[in-house]
């Protein structure tokens, strides 16, 4: 089956406790993005990988750190997390960035106190 | 810039009764449109898009769209509404002429009272 995986699902965690986000695909895609999700702001996209070991900045990168060492994996690093980045967080992946309709995981529910 | 506006916060509508989600958009050159639909806990699933060619774009689950360049609207139909429709529906844009990444709006919780 085609899928978006991440783990954790859910995660409380403190400030300042490194964490990581993991996000899988098993469609082969070139293309991964991370979205962080709050109420009234609809989906804004943290960071993007066009390719392997291709990844830039989109519209709220600042406090997240992003790699792409294989083409299906695409964590998401929190280094030292902080209280404004409790939030719903999704993984997408598609074949291409142009006109091809992104596949996005179940989402992961962080809270960081 | 892009940008992709949804005026309604929320829209309530009766069961069997038509169904519309409101979309409006802002690109500099021409626009590939999205629709997504969110259910409770879970991601987000693709609906249909717009690319180009004829204006009315049919999706899933009965949903249609009609683009329309001069309104810039995107706006999200379907003729009879069930209950299961009752869930969280996103517009997406990106403009083909730019680097840029797709712009979500911010969402339409739709009510499908039985």
């Amino acid at each position: 089956e085609a899928q978006v995986t991440q783990n954790p699902r859910y995660l409380i965690t403190v400030t300042g406790k490194k964490l990581t986000v993991t996000c899988s695909q098993n469609m082969n895609h070139e293309y991964m993005s991370w979205y962080r999700q709050d109420p009234g702001l609809g989906l804004r996209q943290i960071y993007y990988s066009m390719n392997v070991e291709v990844t830039d900045k989109g519209d709220v990168p600042e406090g997240y750190k992003v790699s792409r060492k294989e083409k299906r994996n695409f964590p998401l690093i929190l280094e030292s997390p902080s209280p404004n980045q409790t939030s719903l967080y999704f993984c997408a992946s598609s074949m291409t960035v142009s006109n091809q309709p992104q596949h996005f995981g179940d989402g992961t529910r962080l809270s960081i106190l | 810039a892009q940008s992709v506006a949804q005026p309604e916060d929320q829209v309530n509508v009766a069961e069997g009764n038509p169904l519309t989600v409101k979309c409006t958009y802002s690109v500099s050159g021409n626009p590939y449109l999205f629709w997504y639909v969110q259910y409770p806990n879970r991601g987000l699933q693709f609906l249909l898009k717009y690319i180009t060619g004829d204006n009315l774009v049919k999706g899933s689950y009965g949903f249609e769209a009609e683009f329309n360049k001069s309104q810039t609207s995107f706006h999200l139909k379907k003729p009879s509404a069930l209950v299961s429709d009752s869930a969280l529906y996103f517009c997406a844009v990106r403009d083909s002429g730019s680097a840029r990444q797709l712009t979500f709006g911010s969402g339409t919780q739709l009510t499908v009272l039985p």
